[in-house]
């Protein structure tokens, strides 16, 4: 069964450091999603992608975070300048869809920022 | 805005007895509604989903119906496993805003099954 694929599924770096999320959505889905979670709190959306340009993006998703696409396959997340709050789980998700369809989720990648 | 509410957890249950975890939205659309599950150390999964009013998802034993006069998606198992254990997320999507809208999770809750 197709699944969305995330890498690394940890990474910890230092405040002020640039890092890049990596996913790779189910083959033939048009719709990308990040979402994060912190500890103990509920999965927040940042963005979604479609067509090569954002298509939405939450009051979280400011300058810091920028999202590409950068070939066929990788949907990228890159998080400029860490910052503690920073550290969270980010998950990756695709529909084929709309975002009203079922959307796939990735295992996430743990970020913890020191 | 949109918004979902979830009974919180944790809850702690014994093999084979009922389950209901609470879930209520708020949607200024038509929204479908969606129950994810997060099995330790995974990503969330799709449970079952309900996509109009009276609708009812259903998988693996577990039901959901689309309430739309209680604004209500309560997750309901008759008899639950060990292998059940794990976070229960309720979600909607809203059509109204089309291409790109978002998902709003609930805060999740945590189910502990126990032999």
């Amino acid at each position: 069964e197709p699944e969305v694929t995330q890498t690394p599924s940890h990474q910890v770096t230092q405040m002020g450091q640039e890092v890049i999320l990596r996913c790779v959505p189910i083959s033939n889905h048009l719709y990308f999603y990040w979402y994060r979670q912190i500890l103990g709190q509920k999965v927040e959306f940042l963005v979604s992608f479609y067509n090569n340009e954002i298509s939405e993006k939450s009051e979280i998703f400011d300058d810091q975070f920028s999202v590409e696409r950068p070939d066929g396959s990788n949907f990228t997340l890159k998080i400029r300048s860490t910052k503690l709050e920073d550290s969270a789980m980010y998950f990756c998700a695709s529909s084929s869809q709309g975002p009203q369809e079922t959307q796939y989720f990735g295992p996430g990648t743990r970020l913890l920022v020191l | 805005g949109d918004s979902v509410t979830q009974m919180e957890g944790p809850v702690t249950l014994s093999e084979e007895a009922f389950l209901t975890i609470n879930c209520t939205y708020t949607a200024t659309g038509y929204p479908s509604l969606f129950w994810y599950v997060q099995y330790p150390g995974e990503g969330l999964q799709l449970l079952l989903k309900a996509t109009k009013a009276d609708d009812k998802g259903s998988n693996k034993g577990f039901e959901a119906t689309y309430r739309k006069e209680t604004t209500s998606f309560h997750l309901e198992k008759g008899s639950v496993q060990v292998s059940d254990s794990a976070v229960y997320f309720c979600a909607l999507s809203d059509r109204v805003r089309g291409t790109g809208n978002q998902f709003y999770f609930g805060t999740g809750t945590s189910l502990t099954v126990i032999p």
